[in-house]
């Protein structure tokens, strides 16, 4: 699987759009890049994956560069209950063993 | 809300004691994973089942073990436990189907203390 790089932490300001990188350049082309938070002790939750075009839900947008090799997770209006830790992990479609491997994360501080 | 229970929430034990712990998966879900997330050594995959048949092994000490019953609850079970087996242990359900089975679900999580 690939490995994955994010800033250990970032700020943002409540209501203004939070966006959290993720460098994957070591990416082939059949592994899709996930996005999971965790609220402090919480367990972990799912939030977007994609392959190669940008993703939306309710939650968030995914944005994947044409090369693959980065992506954005965009929260268009933080709230201070976005507080949490951010992984991306690179993963391949599917195989013998779904485990998902959580590196350091980004640790999102929203801000009143 | 998940949709996947764990209990207990919360397991205050000796060392060398052995306890039990209990995940019930979303509904329909035929994969149970586990996972420990302890202060030093961030969130960590143990073990997956499938349908009652393990699927993967992380690092998982041999003093654990798991198991998926027929209605798809799974058992984690640590035994001669250690000060350092302190930790959360999260359990996920997914269906297990092609990308969709890294959308996992994870529960609140139990919170294991060994003195």
């Amino acid at each position: 699987d690939a490995k994955t790089t994010q800033p250990p932490s970032m700020d943002c300001a409540e209501g203004r759009a939070a966006n959290l990188p993720c460098n994957h350049s070591t990416i082939s082309g059949n592994e899709y890049v996930y996005w999971y938070r965790q609220i402090h002790s919480q367990g972990p939750q799912y939030i977007i994956h994609g392959l190669k075009n940008n993703e939306t839900n309710e939650m968030a947008s995914l944005i994947i560069t044409e090369d693959r090799k980065s992506s954005t997770l965009i929260l268009p209006h933080a709230t201070l209950r976005d507080t949490a830790v951010y992984y991306c992990i690179v993963r391949v479609g599917y195989n013998a063993g779904n485990m998902l491997t959580f590196g350091g994360g980004t640790r999102l501080m929203v801000k009143p | 809300d998940s949709g996947v229970t764990q209990t207990p929430k919360h397991l205050i034990t000796a060392t060398g004691q052995r306890v039990t712990l209990r995940c019930s998966p979303r509904s329909g879900d035929l994969s149970v994973y586990w996972y420990q997330q302890s202060l030093d050594q961030g969130l960590q995959f143990l073990i997956q089942y499938y349908n009652g048949e393990e699927r993967a092994k992380g690092n998982i000490l041999e003093r654990f073990s798991a198991q998926q019953f027929p209605d798809l609850h799974s058992e984690l079970n640590l035994s001669s436990l250690e000060l350092g087996d302190s930790a959360l242990y999260f359990c996920a359900s997914s269906v297990d189907t092609g990308p969709s089975s890294y959308e996992q679900y994870f529960g609140p999580g139990t919170r294991l203390t060994v003195t």
